[in-house]
């Protein structure tokens, strides 16, 4: 199964605040698990990624906890700001030995508000 | 650097009518994909391709056909436009391998009446 579900659809958090976004999967040949940030009027631009051999990740506020055994992985934003106000697609993608390698599935996405 | 570019920006079309929607990148990447985005739905994979030549179906491909002739180019077609078809589509690119970083244009936004 390629689906990947993301939860949920939308957040409001105040500023300073944590945000928390979740994801879950079914296909154990997904090898690549990466985050994607998307303005208003923009295309998605890569946010923070993470490989299923580590269980978290850190670039700056922006977290990623990773669960093998559960299939599942989460974003966290610590301290959000206004500016981190906007769409939040999770995804995964296939890897190497498995059909449809390099195929990115994304998730249905979740609109992060960040009110001051 | 232009990236991913995605022509045209926006555009109306009537029920049956046929369209191309362009996509071009020169970082000379081998993956390229095609997106469609509605709302509250995400990002539906309808085509991706590996290379030059190759092409394969992703989770919603009905309605849509695509060719790779080049490394750089990568058009969407659709054949008989349908109000279902209505949505914002992205092109994206990124180099071979996982782990890699995929580059998206800045969408079309198509609707079908």
């Amino acid at each position: 199964q390629q689906q990947v579900k993301q939860s949920p659809q939308s957040l409001i958090v105040q500023k300073g605040g944590i945000s928390i976004i979740n994801c879950a999967y079914e296909n154990t040949a997904f090898d690549y698990f990466p985050w994607y940030q998307q303005f208003p009027g923009k295309g998605p631009a890569l946010l923070i990624a993470i490989r299923p051999d580590v269980s978290e990740k850190k670039e700056g506020r922006f977290t990623i906890s990773f669960n093998k055994s559960a299939k599942q992985f989460s974003l966290h934003i610590m301290d959000s700001q206004p500016g981190d106000s906007a769409t939040y697609f999770c995804a995964a993608e296939v890897g190497p030995f498995s059909g449809g390698y390099n195929k990115l599935i994304f998730g249905a996405g979740t609109r992060l508000a960040v009110h001051p | 650097n232009a990236g991913v570019t995605q022509t045209p920006k926006f555009r109306i079309l009537k029920i049956g009518q046929s369209m191309t929607l362009q996509c071009t990148q020169d970082m000379n990447h081998n993956y390229m994909y095609w997106y469609r985005q509605d709302p509250g739905m995400g990002l539906k994979l309808i085509y991706y391709s590996v290379g030059a030549g190759i092409t394969d179906k992703g989770e919603v491909p009905n309605g849509y056909n695509v060719s790779r002739s080049t490394t750089e180019d990568f058009p969407l077609r659709l054949e008989l436009a349908a109000p279902s078809q209505t949505s914002v589509y992205f092109c994206a690119s990124k180099t071979q391998g996982t782990n890699t970083e995929a580059f998206f244009g800045q969408g079309t936004r198509l609707t079908v009446v």
